[in-house]
């Protein structure tokens, strides 16, 4: 099955500036890379994904970039804000309409200083 | 439109003591799924459902069993409550491989 873990575990930032969270997957065949956000207390959220025919995408503030030869994608937060602040998880999963087990990263915990 | 609901939201139970955790969905997905989280060790999954009908082991299903009701619903059973189930327990649903994972609000279990 599936491996996917993240790096690093914990990632600490000054206000302003940017963060960068790593993924790397096992399963070549992998095809869909969502990123998840849990405020604490809170459910997970989706704020980004990305699918294997892109290498870029972007959402204001946030992108994510795919590499599919090194096997690994990266959540880019830009002007980071306390309120970023968060565990942030990734998946990698094979979209192929029919649904198997779904598991993510450990997540990474974000904390941005203000 | 709801989204995913479970119930209870907190809950302590006493060794050995049996619960059964609620799960339902509104959005007419086909899998849905449960997690637990433990500080350090991320979304673990415990069983999914990937349609009606069907029910298959997660990473760690040791000591839970699950139903799945109907296209709408998805239980969690304790039968035997441990401390080492002390947990928040997340429902997640899915219309199809590639789309958007939706969570339930977790379920804070205590087992003492």
């Amino acid at each position: 099955g599936e491996n996917v873990e993240q790096h690093p575990s914990t990632l600490s930032v000054q206000e302003g500036d940017s963060a960068v969270i790593k993924c790397t997957y096992s399963d070549s065949a992998s095809n869909y890379f969502p990123w998840y956000k849990q405020e604490l207390g809170k459910r997970p959220q989706l704020i980004i994904d990305i699918r294997s025919n892109v290498g870029e995408k972007k959402d204001q503030r946030i992108a994510v970039t795919l590499n599919k030869t090194a096997k690994h994608f990266s959540l880019h937060i830009t002007e980071t804000q306390p309120e970023d602040s968060a565990v942030y998880f990734c998946a990698a999963i094979l979209a192929t309409g029919a649904n198997s087990k779904l598991t993510f990263g450990k997540g990474i915990t974000l904390s941005v200083r203000p | 439109n709801a989204g995913v609901t479970q119930t209870p939201k907190f809950q302590v139970l006493k060794t050995g003591q049996s619960m059964t955790l609620q799960c339902a969905q509104d959005m007419n997905h086909n899998s849905m799924y449960w997690y637990r989280q433990d500080p350090g060790m991320g979304l673990r999954l415990i069983y999914y459902s990937a349609s009606e009908g069907t029910t298959d082991k997660g990473e760690v299903p040791n000591g839970y069993n699950v139903s799945r009701l109907n296209k709408r619903e998805f239980s969690l059973r304790l039968e035997s409550a441990a401390p080492s189930q002390t947990s928040v327990y997340f429902c997640a649903s899915i219309f199809g491989s590639g789309n958007t994972i939706y969570f339930g609000e977790g379920s804070w279990l205590t087992v003492v």
